[in-house]
């Protein structure tokens, strides 16, 4: 079965650094390009980033550009973001999700999010 | 930035009704679109791809159609568990994904 699991999630003060982690299964890992998607509370789904299945390649939204970064370590079968400089509009459920393949761009299995506070 | 517009937001339907929810593109992303089903508390669930391409698993009721700009989603016949908002994503421009602001079915 294929899962994901994300970790790291936390209460976290304006300013302050993150890394969240997605440990994944079930799937050949290095085949597949892995996303970050974002929910703030009763909001809209907004992606923040994907990476490329060898981790070559990484795009992030303009929202989360210069202060995010992802990363992945193949041999773990695990995704990471790195949350730097984190503002109030940053409080959301993160999302970890697998793309199809190497190529497009959508979201076929999604985890069930680990939930970030940035709050004085 | 390609925005991503979708309406109504929130669409009243009775059981075993007929929905339809549009999402349209600000420009072309070709066939380049996925539909999204989040109920409340769950991760989304990808539904269609490739605009009319059902993910597997999903119903025969639930057909997705359009090209270019404008986009629908229809659910041929609402079953109790259909009640949940849907959101369309674009990947054409890959290196900016995109998602609508959703559409909410709810019980008429």
């Amino acid at each position: 079965e294929v899962q994901l699991v994300e970790s790291g999630g936390v209460v976290v003060q304006p300013g302050g650094s993150l890394r969240l982690s997605c440990a994944a299964s079930g799937f050949t890992f290095d085949d597949y390009t892995m996303h970050w998607v974002r929910q703030a509370p009763g909001k809209g789904l907004e992606w923040v980033s994907l990476i490329s299945w060898d981790g070559g390649s990484t795009y992030y939204a303009d929202s989360v550009k210069g202060r995010f970064t992802i990363s992945r370590d193949n041999s773990k079968n695990s995704l990471y973001l790195q949350m730097n400089s984190l503002r109030t509009e940053d409080t959301a459920l993160y999302y970890c999700a697998k793309g199809p393949g190497r190529s497009y761009y959508y979201m076929d299995v999604w985890g069930k999010g680990t939930t970030v506070t940035v709050s004085s | 930035e390609i925005v991503m517009t979708q309406s109504p937001a929130t669409l009243s339907v009775s059981p075993g009704e007929r929905a339809t929810l549009s999402c349209r593109a600000s420009q072309s992303v070709s066939s380049n679109l996925a539909w999204y089903q989040q109920k409340p508390g769950q991760a989304p669930r990808l539904l269609i791809y490739g605009a009319s391409t059902r993910a597997t698993g999903i119903p025969a009721r639930f057909s997705g159609s359009g090209s270019g700009t404008e986009f629908t989603l229809t659910i041929s016949s609402l079953q109790s568990e259909d009640f949940a908002v849907y959101y369309c994503q674009q990947y054409n421009n890959w290196r900016a994904l995109t998602f609508g602001g959703g559409t909410k079915v709810e019980i008429k």
